[in-house]
């Protein structure tokens, strides 16, 4: 089983709202990612979690907020969004990091309005 | 700094003809490279990738991919290409924490 799920597939928030984007994988993946993606370009790496602890923060805005309450799971909380974060969010995880390969969910479709 | 780099935006290839997706890459030493398709509105599938090894590389649904160390390149090929195959595809190195990916390539198979 290579599946990394993610709900909701879609979101419509207004600016004011907190919403969360969840992920789950049960792999046994040690690491997990939250990318950012908009039409036709590559993912950007927002966060990435090892072993269960953040490990990398792109400097993201501090209305990103990641969570990892356990091994197979990832949350995104979101507040105060503003339009130009609306995009595809995309989960991911691996075996480890560098030389594995990461299995990606299929995203949830962002609009801010 | 971009560590691989896609020269081409789209490529066009009749179906059943050979297809290829262009990838070079920058990173000294030994490269972790990847291979990833989109299709729209979903995520990204994992196609193939190189660590150490063989050159030739072979991957999900008959795509193989050749990495060249004098050339710095990891080409994406297929002997016959399908309209099923359109879909945008990511070539991404990988090092100790991260990939860094190219910026996409559209590959459109015309029946």
């Amino acid at each position: 089983d290579t599946e990394v799920t993610q709900t909701p597939k879609h979101l419509v928030m207004g600016m004011t709202n907190k919403k969360s984007l969840k992920c789950e994988q049960h792999m046994g993946h040690r690491a997990m990612y939250w990318y950012k993606q908009k039409a036709k370009k590559p993912p950007e790496l927002m966060f990435v979690y090892s072993y269960e602890k953040l490990s990398i923060n792109e400097s993201v805005p501090s209305r990103f907020s990641p969570e990892c309450p356990n091994s197979s799971l990832l949350n995104l909380h979101l507040h105060a969004l503003q339009p130009e974060d609306s995009a595809l969010y995309l989960c991911a995880s691996s075996q480890g990091q560098g030389a594995y390969e990461q299995y990606f969910g299929p995203g949830t479709r962002l609009t801010v309005t | 700094a971009q560590s691989v780099a896609q020269p081409e935006d789209q490529v066009n290839v009749a179906e059943g003809n050979p297809l290829t997706v262009k990838c070079t890459y920058s990173v000294s030493g030994n490269p972790y490279l990847f291979w990833y398709v989109q299709y729209p509105n979903r995520g990204l599938q994992f196609l193939l990738k190189y660590i150490t090894g063989d050159n030739l590389v072979k991957g999900s649904y008959g795509f193989e991919a050749e990495f060249n160390k004098s050339q710095t390149s990891f080409h994406l090929k297929k002997p016959s290409a399908l309209v099923s195959d359109s879909a945008l595809y990511f070539c991404a190195e990988g090092n100790f924490n991260k990939f860094y990916f190219g910026s996409g390539t559209k590959l459109n198979v015309k029946p």
